[in-house]
């Protein structure tokens, strides 16, 4: 069983520009969800995809957006980057439907922007 | 639920037990959860309980839940300098809202 994969690992941008990252989900699982974590803060829910569509957002403006394809391989997508974008940012696959929901977090993707 | 709150330190001595308290806000939440990160890692499940349990054990690991205060709670017992990390507790079902985490130390 493979686990959840994030690349790339670390990445640096500046002000202004657009970052991809990428998700791998652990196998089997249809759901993937997106979260942020700034230095020192526990993660903060983004946006989470099931069977391709987005299936809830948190409080993050729409330059954030996402992606899930049909292999259930996810992107985020992230315009405009300001100084504060920079974080750890982690993705958790899941099974929906599963008795109590468990997501299994990749080891995320630190993203710091100058 | 997007209120939940954690002491920011802990600090122990190896063989003593750690208790990590949690406040959160949704008392809808199904289940409730711990999440282990060390250092420039993604986050471990420790362990989870459901709402209707008060209490669920997992080997070093206790799980106390007091649904009418809204107070989770983690014992680590016998704490071994291999438990050192910032410990999560999450709330939510589709969406999780976590604290803002509580670093343990153990010390040798």
């Amino acid at each position: 069983e493979t686990g959840v994969t994030q690349s790339p690992t670390h990445l640096i941008k500046t002000r202004g520009q657009q970052v991809t990252l990428r998700c791998s989900s652990q196998s089997g699982h249809n759901t993937v969800s997106w979260y942020q974590q700034a230095l020192g803060q526990g993660p903060q829910f983004i946006f989470q995809y099931y069977r391709e569509e987005e299936n809830g957002r948190g409080n993050f403006p729409p330059r954030f957006s996402g992606l899930q394809f049909p292999n259930y391989s996810s992107e985020l997508n992230v315009n405009a980057l300001e100084l504060d974008d920079s974080a750890l940012y982690l993705c958790a696959s899941s099974l929906e439907g599963t008795r109590n929901n468990e997501q299994f977090f990749g080891p995320g993707t630190r993203l710091t922007v100058l | 639920g997007e209120d939940v709150e954690q002491s920011l330190f802990l600090s122990v001595r190896e063989g003593d037990s750690s208790v990590i308290n949690c406040t959160y806000t949704d008392s809808s939440s199904t289940y409730l959860y711990w999440y282990k990160q060390e250092p420039g890692a993604g986050l471990q499940l420790l362990t989870y309980i459901f709402s209707n349990m008060d209490m669920k054990q997992d080997q070093r690991l206790t799980v106390l839940l007091n649904k009418k205060d809204k107070h989770l709670s983690l014992r680590i017992a016998d704490t071994q300098t291999g438990d050192s990390a910032i410990y999560f507790c999450a709330e939510g079902f589709n969406k999780f809202y976590f604290g803002s985490g509580t670093k343990l130390n153990v010390k040798p």
